[in-house]
């Protein structure tokens, strides 16, 4: 599966949307791009994943870049339970193994 | 539902002992996998199964085994515990290939090997 580059760190204040970047700039045609997130001391969480169209669910937003070599994640109004690490992972659809990088702390400031 | 449970949710080994991590779900999920994850590092996979009876290696299956009698139950058995296992183990399970459905993980296993 290709690799994803994303931010070591963001800061938001609760109340304000976060956009939440990630490269993938060797993504390929069959790769879905997945979004999860890890809060402290517990297991990761889905968040969100497409293909190629933006997607929306109740959690976030996905907006897929037309080229798809990048794509953000969206929190519309970021809470203090938001803050947590986000993964950004590609995985195509004969794919069963999620491959964590680094992901993004993301920090919420009241 | 419960979705994915674990247990224990702690245990401390001695080295060269044996144990066997427990993991249920209750959605029906065909798939199911074993993830274990360093201080301060990403998961990385141990062994999956896509069905009762089937299953297969992940990226790190060495010191490990696992067995799928049935679609609910998915044990991890640790044979000769050594330090380098000392790690948080989740597992996790799907409705089918991860690239395309979403997975969903338990609240972790936290193992110490000394």
């Amino acid at each position: 599966d290709a690799k994803t580059t994303q931010p070591n760190s963001m800061e938001s204040n609760e109340e304000e949307p976060v956009h939440l970047p990630c490269n993938h700039s060797t993504i390929s045609g069959t790769d879905y791009i997945h979004w999860y997130r890890q809060l402290p001391s517990q297991g990761p969480e889905y968040v969100i994943h497409g293909l190629t169209s933006n997607v929306n669910n109740r959690m976030a937003s996905l907006a897929i870049a037309e080229d798809r070599k990048s794509s953000t994640l969206i929190l519309h109004r970021a809470t203090l339970r938001d803050a947590a690490v986000y993964y950004c992972i590609l995985l195509n659809n004969a794919g069963n193994m999620l491959t964590f990088g680094g992901g993004t702390r993301l920090m919420v400031k009241p | 539902n419960a979705g994915v449970t674990q247990t224990p949710k702690f245990r401390i080994l001695k080295i060269g002992q044996s144990m066997t991590l427990q993991c249920a779900q209750d959605m029906n999920h065909n798939y199911m996998y074993w993830y274990r994850q360093d201080p301060g590092m990403g998961l990385k996979l141990i062994y999956y199964s896509v069905g009762a009876g089937i299953t297969d290696k992940g990226e790190v299956p060495n010191g490990y085994n696992v067995s799928r009698s049935t679609t609910e139950d998915f044990p991890l058995r640790l044979e000769l515990a050594a330090p380098s296992q000392t790690s948080v183990y989740f597992c996790a399970s799907s409705y089918a290939l991860a690239g395309v459905y979403e997975q969903y993980f338990g609240p972790g296993t936290r193992l110490t090997v000394t």
